[in-house]
């Protein structure tokens, strides 16, 4: 079956720490994004990728890095710069083009800072 | 700038009613107006999505009612059923990149049998 598969489902983290959040995707779409889930709040985009070796900053991002090295796989890193990292995050995929506006996303990481 | 504004953020229905949530948007440039599910511990799914060049679209007991004069665009459950409890999300995008869509806060709606 087809679709975004995201890992760990759960992490903890102690402050202080660097952590990454896998992404994989085996739906051959070529654009790939993190959103941050907060309680009562919408979905914020940290970082988006259009094509391979390619990524553009959302509107926060700020103590988040990411890396597109291959299509199929956008891993997350939150930094120990991030201040507030506790969050559910989601990583979705869409096909590049007009024809689609759909978002498909994964099953989210429910991330902790101890 | 919150650009999408949803409301209500909880909506409690008793099984068989008509659940409504709405939402309020400022970017003109806003053309693809979709509705996502979310239930606990999952990620969104698309449920209903409309362009505007129409004023309504139904899927099921699902219907999106789209005033482009207004700015407004509310999603209509008919019917509500327990299993429909979930939070809502409503989202704008007018780039060919859909992921820079803009999202409201969400609406956690509850239908009691």
């Amino acid at each position: 079956d087809g679709g975004i598969t995201q890992s760990p489902k759960y992490l903890f983290r102690k402050e202080g720490q660097n952590v990454t959040l896998s992404c994989e995707q085996n739906l051959n779409h070529d654009a790939m994004y993190w959103y941050r889930q907060d309680p009562g709040q919408g979905l914020r985009l940290i970082y988006y990728s259009q094509i391979v070796n390619d990524f553009q900053k959302g509107d926060i991002a700020e103590g988040y890095s990411v890396s597109r090295e291959k299509k199929e796989s956008f891993p997350l890193t939150v930094t120990s710069a991030q201040k507030n990292p506790t969050a559910f995050y989601l990583c979705a995929s869409t096909p590049r083009g007009r024809d689609t506006g759909e978002l498909f996303f994964g099953e989210g990481s429910r991330l902790t800072v101890l | 700038q919150q650009q999408v504004k949803q409301s209500p953020q909880s909506l409690i229905v008793q099984k068989g009613g008509i659940s409504i949530i709405n939402c309020a948007y400022e970017n003109t440039a806003f053309d693809y107006f979709p509705w996502y599910q979310q239930f606990p511990g999952k990620g969104p799914a698309l449920l209903i999505a409309i362009r505007p060049d129409v004023s309504e679209k139904k899927e099921g007991r699902f219907t999106i009612s789209f005033n482009k004069s207004a700015k407004q665009f509310s999603l209509h459950i008919m019917d509500s059923q327990p299993g429909d409890s979930a939070t809502y999300f409503c989202a704008a995008s007018g780039d060919t990149n859909a992921g820079k869509s803009t999202f409201g806060d969400g609406t956690t709606l509850t239908v009691k049998p």
